[in-house]
């Protein structure tokens, strides 16, 4: 399956300050990748589909100007945290789908903390 | 209610045991299924899909039943390294894309 790689691994912020995570596919060139955010003890919420040279898709209930997507070549997606606060602290994956139907990869995630 | 629904557990069970993990899914539009592996603080895991005629992959036996929107897996001989939460996942088309929708997990602890 593909290979995806996540940075950086966990960051802690101040409050009112930005965070950006990078995602990459290494070997495989993702025209959508997904970014997901998971609380603890909670499931993965899909928060945005990533699209190459467009913009992304939201999901309901997800700012679109405080989580900016950029998914500006094939083996890059970023997302940035705007103006951080302690509730934004959480766990950051992204995902790609070699096929878009069967076995998702994921990146190694981001823990986030903001203080 | 939740688009899919797991028992949170967690499961306690002996090295040895079969552990059997449920999952409901309320969107009949639902396309594909899949259980994955979650260990602490990391990222999912793919451990198989699941299909109608079900599929076995060593000691782990997915099932889907479409007619009950149900999804089941069944781990044999338990070992200690099965120990992690199991979630139970399924993927449907909307909004011109393949969406991923995950329960919330069960979690597993195999103890010696």
């Amino acid at each position: 399956g593909a290979v995806v790689s996540q940075h950086p691994s966990w960051v802690i912020c101040k409050s009112g300050t930005s965070v950006k995570i990078e995602c990459r596919s290494l070997d495989f060139q993702a025209t959508t990748m997904f970014w997901y955010r998971q609380f603890p003890k909670q499931s993965l919420m899909l928060m945005a589909t990533s699209n190459e040279g467009s913009k992304a898709t939201y999901e309901q209930g997800v700012e679109k100007d405080k989580f900016l997507i950029n998914h500006a070549s094939l083996t890059l997606s970023t997302l940035t945290v705007t103006s951080a606060h302690p509730e934004d602290s959480s766990f950051y994956i992204c995902s790609v789908s070699e096929t878009g139907d069967y076995g998702y990869t994921f990146g190694s995630g981001t823990r986030l903390t903001v203080v | 209610r939740k688009e899919v629904e797991q028992d949170p557990g967690p499961f306690n069970v002996p090295e040895g045991a079969t552990v059997a993990f449920n999952c409901t899914y309320s969107n009949s539009a639902s396309q594909s299924f899949f259980w994955y592996r979650q260990d602490c603080r990391k990222e999912p895991k793919l451990l198989m899909s699941v299909y109608s005629s079900g599929n076995e992959d060593g000691r782990f036996t997915a099932q889907l039943n479409r007619a009950s929107q149900y999804i089941s897996l069944l781990i044999r001989d338990s070992k200690l390294s099965d120990s992690a939460t199991y979630l139970c996942v399924v993927n449907r088309f909307s909004g011109g894309y393949n969406k991923l929708i995950f329960g919330a997990g069960t979690r597993l602890a195999v103890h010696p």
